[in-house]
């Protein structure tokens, strides 16, 4: 079974622009939960989807957007980018979501560095 | 704010040694789950333990849970030069769809 998968691995951003981050879920998964890593921050939750409806959101500005697909992929939208988007975003996906007992299994990220 | 704190944040021992690291949590939870990164990669999933389990093996692996003191610990034994990593603990609230990490742990195994 493929693992999650993301794209783009890396991306180089200036101040201001937008970006677009891609997640594709274990196949059968239909939650999707999305986390930025910054070393000052740490893993801090940004928002999960599932069967797509966010069903909770952490506490990042409204900068920071997603949406999931029919097929449980889902994608996520930083606008207006500030140096400090610079992170690696995670992607996770499990069975139900994180309210259950279920494992979630990571993506190898995308790190995103914004100039 | 971080729901978990790791204890040690830094760990150096020889291989073949047992390494042990801590969690700290603040809020009741349905599980919590321990996971590895290396150098800036993704994580990896090692073991689940339900807030009901106190204890759980998973090959080199012990996890405990003690709730009453709203803690866990993992435990690598026989450890590798392989083992070096980042060791994260997760916990999934109560309150449902939420999910937070500790502050890390950074395992060090010299060969």
């Amino acid at each position: 079974k493929a693992g999650v998968t993301q794209t783009p691995r890396y991306l180089i951003k200036t101040r201001g622009q937008q970006v677009t981050l891609s997640c594709s879920p274990i196949s059968g998964h239909r939650s999707v939960s999305w986390y930025q890593q910054t070393p000052g921050q740490g893993l801090q939750f940004l928002f999960e989807y599932f069967s797509e409806t966010q069903r909770n959101k952490g506490n990042f500005p409204g900068r920071f957007s997603g949406r999931q697909f029919s097929n449980s992929r889902s994608e996520m939208n930083v606008s207006t980018l500030e140096l400090g988007d610079s992170a690696l975003y995670l992607c996770a996906s499990s069975l139900f979501g994180v309210g259950s007992y279920n494992e979630q299994f990571f993506g190898p990220g995308t790190r995103l560095t914004v100039l | 704010s971080q729901q978990g704190e790791e204890d040690p944040q830094a760990l150096s021992i020889q291989e073949g040694e047992n390494a042990t690291m801590n969690c700290s949590y603040k809020t009741s939870i349905n599980n919590l789950q321990w996971y590895r990164q290396n150098s800036g990669r993704g994580l990896v999933h090692l073991i689940l333990i339900r807030s009901n389990e106190r204890e759980k093996h998973s090959g080199r692996l012990r996890v405990t849970l003690d709730t009453s003191k709203k803690s866990s610990s993992l435990l690598i034994t026989a450890s590798r030069a392989a083992d070096t990593a980042s060791y994260f603990c997760a916990t999934d609230l109560n309150t449902g769809n939420q999910f937070y990490f500790g502050t890390g742990t950074s395992l060090t195994v010299i060969p």
